[in-house]
């Protein structure tokens, strides 16, 4: 696609609930990257895929969040049993390669749980 | 890791004066650096990179950086601020070969009339 395509945009979940957030990359593009930022704060480096494997999932606040990409393309960040404190704005981007071309952002999805 | 640190939460300056929003950088390696900004329920919007070559980057909507690696700085300059360039701005770091970029946790500039 012409852009970084995140959905659902916005996403309103109770508390213990599982969600899945997706993210479809730009075409082509085999790095995957995820962050979250919460309000007011930065962004919070969560993965990275480079084709389908994460090398790197130090990020991942928890054992109840969990990512895969499939394909090469598409990838999901699921997080179990939510709680109130994963509410927050997840972010997704791509980048063609080796992270030296700054990354192409999604508009990202808002996350609340109530 | 890498990480960033911008200096200024927020930065308040007047219409069509200049603008600096500072950000500071520490690695052990060689880096690559990075500027977006980012509007209201939008994602981020890359600015200017830094990757190799010159120390002074130009970007888009008149903005600039300089790389100084004595100073491990990065900073974000602007000689003629508009109304329209109100929103918040991160400064990012990678390290060269490494995919994991860093981010600051923001500047917001607000130009006032």
């Amino acid at each position: 696609g012409a852009g970084v395509s995140q959905s659902p945009s916005n996403k309103v979940t109770e508390k213990g609930k599982d969600v899945e957030l997706r993210c479809d990359p730009i075409s082509g593009h085999t790095a995957l990257y995820w962050y979250r930022q919460s309000l007011g704060q930065g962004l919070e480096f969560l993965i990275y895929f480079q084709g389908n494997s994460a090398p790197d999932k130090s990020g991942l606040p928890s054992d109840r969040f969990s990512a895969e990409r499939t394909g090469g393309s598409v990838s999901t960040l699921t997080i179990q049993r939510t709680q109130q404190e994963d509410s927050a704005v997840y972010l997704c981007a791509s980048s063609p390669g080796q992270g030296d071309y700054g990354y192409t952002f999604g508009s990202g999805t808002r996350l609340t749980v109530v | 890791a890498q990480s960033v640190t911008q200096l200024d939460s927020q930065v308040p300056v007047f219409e069509e004066a200049p603008v600096e929003l500072r950000c500071n950088y520490s690695s052990s390696v060689s880096v690559y650096l990075f500027w977006y900004v980012q509007y209201p329920n939008q994602g981020l919007q890359l600015l200017l990179k830094y990757l190799s070559g010159s120390t002074l980057v130009k970007g888009i909507n008149g903005f600039e950086a300089e790389f100084n690696k004595s100073q491990t700085s990065f900073h974000l300059r602007k000689p003629s601020v508009h109304i329209s360039d109100t929103t918040e701005y991160f400064c990012a770091v990678s390290k060269r070969g490494n995919n994991d970029m860093r981010f600051g946790a923001g500047t917001r500039l607000t130009v006032k009339p």
